[in-house]
């Protein structure tokens, strides 16, 4: 079974760091562009960042940009999200989700998603 | 704002038929193919309903259907059930942003 499990989200203060963590199983992760998706408590969702099936090619939203770096360990099925100068309007629940088609640099349609990890900028 | 407009919310009885739309520009859904839709239950991850436009992943039930004409995509769901009651978020390509969403419209079946 296809599986994505988001972790290390948390509250932190305005300014902060935080890493959050995706652990994938069940398919070929290697294959797959990836992608992060947040959203703000009741509001919808918004497009954070993607990355290419061999980590080499990383996109990002442009409101997003400079303040986050999507990564992955494809030796561990793990892909990452690095986010730094954290803002109130950053509180969110962020979700990994994985394309469904197994193409390296295509992540516009995603068919599985994890549970998601919520993060709090608050001080 | 959202890069894509829905309607805040729609409404339908059971059994009947409602369209959702959402509405892009040429730099989106009037240039690429690449419309999905999603379901969100509330406290629940969203689930795709519809990609590239019209298709449909295995085990959506085909109630659900898709469309595009110019620059607005838009979502059926048919025989309406009290299950449908959900969310639902649309997204396109974009050349310039990647991925954009649209601000979701709140499906109440009365």
């Amino acid at each position: 079974e296809v599986h994505l499990l988001e972790s290390g989200g948390g509250l932190v203060q305005p300014g902060g760091s935080l890493r959050l963590s995706c652990a994938a199983s069940g398919f070929t992760f290697s294959n797959y562009a990836m992608s992060w998706v947040r959203q703000a408590p009741g509001k919808g969702l918004e497009w954070v960042s993607a990355i290419s099936g061999n980590g080499a090619t990383t996109y990002y939203a442009d409101s997003l940009k400079g303040r986050l770096t999507i990564s992955r360990d494809n030796s561990k099925n793990t892909l990452y999200l690095q986010m730094n100068s954290l803002r109130a309007e950053d509180t969110a629940v962020y979700y990994c989700a994985k394309p469904n088609r197994a193409n390296s640099y295509y992540f516009y349609a995603m068919d599985v998603w994890g549970q998601g990890t919520t993060v709090t900028v608050s001080s | 704002q959202s890069a894509l407009t829905q309607p805040a919310s729609v409404s339908g009885s059971p059994g009947q038929s409602i369209t959702i739309s959402c509405t892009g520009t040429s730099s989106d859904i009037g240039d690429y193919n690449y419309v999905s839709w999603y379901e969100q239950h509330p406290g629940k991850a969203p689930k795709l309903m519809i990609y590239e436009v019209s298709n449909r992943p295995s085990g959506v039930s085909n109630r659900f259907s898709g469309s595009k004409s110019g620059n607005t995509a838009s979502l059926t769901i048919s025989g309406l059930q009290a299950e449908d009651e959900a969310d639902y978020y649309c997204s396109s390509y974009t050349s310039s942003r990647f991925v954009v969403f649209g601000g979701g419209t709140r499906l109440t079946v009365l």
